[in-house]
């Protein structure tokens, strides 16, 4: 079965900080990894997947986030935090072996919070 | 393009009665899934539909049920409403690839969610 633990349900930073949202995932098989945010009473947005293409991946609002098979972690990154960054950010696996294993299984979230 | 439109946004329902909730994909999408996202449990799969057929389940109650209609529009129903259903109920829609071995690479295009609150 395949879950993702993100470390941290809330997180601060300062405005023009660098922004680090941790997850690790686990998957008997290649996993494919996304980043959703989701800002108050709307539903999620993509930010960014991975799909072994490539380890480091970049997605939109500055975010990207890298693949590491040796820690199991998908981590995800901004260089620099906007006021605007300020939403719950999520974390999911799904399967790539079978058909019908499209679901994806996400984290509890963490709530980035910004500080000015 | 038009998003993943769900409707209604709100609404208030008290125990035992039921409800059904609309998702309409993007266009060209064929996959319609479903999500409850609740405080404590934080989001959970409840099933997705493809050309009209319930492709994946997850584990709820039969309470929560759902189909897809021929232009894969999708309705989903809770019946003997209990406190605990109160949640956000999110629909996301999807161009289902058919080779299995990208399959699980679907990008999922959520709506805005549809907010019950059971009373």
């Amino acid at each position: 079965a395949q879950s993702v633990t993100q470390l941290g349900s809330h997180v601060s930073v300062s405005e023009g900080a660098l922004v680090l949202l941790r997850c690790n995932y686990s998957s008997s098989v290649p996993p494919y990894l996304f980043w959703y945010v989701q800002y108050p009473n709307q539903g999620l947005q993509l930010l960014l997947k991975y799909t072994s293409a490539a380890t480091l991946v970049k997605g939109i609002n500055g975010f990207e986030a890298e693949f590491k098979k040796s820690e199991t972690s998908f981590h995800l990154t901004k260089p620099s935090a906007h006021m605007s960054d300020a939403a719950e950010y999520f974390c999911a696996v799904s399967g790539s072996s079978n058909f019908g294993n499209e679901k994806l299984t996400f984290g509890t979230g963490t709530r980035l919070t910004i500080i000015p | 393009k038009a998003g993943v439109t769900q409707t209604p946004r709100y609404l208030i329902k008290t125990r035992g009665q039921q409800v059904t909730l609309s998702c309409s994909p993007i266009s060209g999408h064929r996959s319609v899934s479903w999500y409850q996202q609740t405080p404590g449990q934080g989001l959970q799969f409840l099933f997705e539909y493809f050309s009209e057929t319930q492709r994946n389940k997850g584990n709820f109650p039969g309470r929560f049920s759902g189909r897809q209609f021929s232009n894969s529009r999708s309705e989903m129903n809770v019946s003997t409403l209990e406190l605990g259903d109160s949640a956000l109920y999110l629909c996301a829609s999807s161009f289902r690839f058919t080779d299995s071995r990208i399959s699980g690479a679907n990008v999922l295009t959520f709506g805005a969610g549809s907010r019950l609150t059971v009373l």
